[in-house]
């Protein structure tokens, strides 16, 4: 049984760029989060989604940053006009229901904005 | 401010010790759970403790609720070389069906000295 995987593990983009995140969730699992984690910093939740629904994007800037997760296919975290203050990891988690369950970690994804 | 505070933020034992991390936070909890991350790779998942429970075992772990306090510990026992790593704890908030994701603090960066 796969875990979460996420792809690409190290995305390098030139500033003005757009990035594009995928999160695949584990079998079975129909929640997904996205959590981003600045240097030297705890994670932060930025958007919790299920099939076609965004539930809550309270974390998720204004701007430039757009989430979803389609009835078919990985859930898309899309970074627009990428700035260096970007630069982060991205963690994409699932869980089977929303509530009070364990959320199983993909391995991140590593953006570097040039 | 973060929800979830880690301390202390660095802590070195010799192999063989044992570990003791805490976590406060500031908001009614539906649980809270720890969580390992090993440098340059994603989380994984230690151990989870609802709200309604003190203690907690699995393994060489324990884990420990105070809710009166809104405190945790994490207590790794008979420590070794592969536990060095970044500790997270992270709370599922009471939010009465608002976001469901954690709220992480910074961590504690455990080093275990051969």
């Amino acid at each position: 049984n796969a875990g979460v995987m996420q792809n690409p593990r190290h995305l390098v983009r030139r500033r003005g760029q757009e990035a594009r995140l995928r999160c695949s969730p584990m079998k079975g699992h129909s929640h997904v989060y996205w959590y981003r984690q600045l240097p030297e910093e705890g994670l932060k939740f930025m958007v919790y989604l299920q099939k076609e629904n965004i539930i809550d994007e309270s974390g998720m800037p204004k701007e430039r940053f757009s989430a979803e997760f389609p009835k078919e296919g990985p859930s898309i975290l899309r970074i627009q006009q990428v700035v260096r203050g970007d630069s982060a990891a991205y963690f994409c988690a699932s869980s089977d229901q929303g509530y009070y369950n364990e959320q199983f970690f993909g391995p991140g994804t590593r953006l570097t904005v040039l | 401010s973060q929800q979830g505070e880690e301390d202390p933020q660095a802590l070195s034992i010799q192999e063989g010790e044992n570990a003791t991390m805490n976590c406060s936070y500031k908001t009614s909890i539906n649980n809270l759970q720890w969580y390992r991350q090993n440098s340059g790779r994603g989380l994984v998942h230690l151990i989870l403790i609802r709200s309604n429970e003190r203690e907690k075992h699995s393994g060489r772990l324990r884990v420990t609720l105070d809710t009166s306090k809104k405190s945790s510990s994490l207590l790794i026992t008979a420590s070794r070389a592969a536990d060095t790593a970044s500790y997270f704890c992270a709370t599922d908030p009471d939010s009465g069906g608002g976001a469901d994701g954690l709220t992480f603090g910074k961590g504690t960066h455990l080093i275990i000295q051969p």
